[in-house]
């Protein structure tokens, strides 16, 4: 079975600063990764999803981006944080079944 | 975001009850998850149901998908204290996008 790579665990960045979260796979290859965010007490909002190196689908606008510069690592970025980026950030793998990362807990202050 | 309603959004039980929650959509989808998540974790695959009509159990855990694929339904019977936490239903889309929306949530919550 896969094991999906997450970190850091919690994060605590200034607004402005930039961000670079870290996600990597084993147990599979070329598998779907999907970056997801998750507000306190609420439900996943998918933010990225890749199905190859390089190919990145994003589902929503806003300040982040993502990067797949490996088959099995993907990362997600910003320039400039902002205080709404603050949450719960999830790394998903999988082709039939998406399987998840442990998380990092975001808070911008 | 497109996001599945699920309900109940929370509920309530005594040690021993059976559960049951669904997850509705206007779409179509081709396959349906169930996860579990503990607070501060990642969610864990509970059940994965890829055809119309599927009946799937996970030990104590039964879930179905819906013969029209626009819902789920997942029960739990004879709960037990480390239920607790929130389950999400998930479904990937059969559009060939390899997406998958999750549903609101339902936190259950198990009194001993």
């Amino acid at each position: 079975s896969q094991t999906i790579h997450q970190w850091p665990a919690t994060l605590v960045q200034p607004v402005g600063s930039p961000l670079s979260l870290e996600c990597t796979v084993e147990g599979t290859s070329n598998p779907n990764l999907y970056w997801y965010r998750q507000a306190a007490g609420r439900g996943l909002q998918l933010l990225f999803y890749s199905v190859g190196i390089g190919q990145i689908s994003s589902e929503v606008p806003q300040n982040l981006s993502a990067s797949r510069p490996q088959d099995r690592q993907f990362i997600l970025s910003s320039k400039k944080l902002l205080l709404s980026d603050s949450g719960f950030y999830l790394c998903a793998s999988g082709h039939l079944e998406a399987f998840f990362g442990q998380g990092t807990r975001l808070t911008v202050v | 975001g497109q996001q599945l309603n699920q309900s109940p959004q929370s509920m309530f039980i005594q040690e021993g009850e059976d559960v049951s929650m669904n997850c509705t959509s206007s779409s179509i989808f081709n396959t349906w998850l169930w996860y579990k998540q503990d607070p501060g974790e990642g969610p864990v695959l509970l059940i994965a149901l890829y055809k119309a009509g599927e009946l799937t159990s996970n030990g104590r855990l039964t879930a179905q998908f819906g013969i029209t694929r626009k819902d789920s339904f997942l029960n739990i019977s004879a709960s037990i204290p480390s239920d607790v936490g929130i389950y999400f239903c998930a479904g990937r889309t059969a559009s060939g996008t390899y997406k998958y929306i999750f549903g609101t949530g339902t936190r259950l919550k198990v009194l001993a």
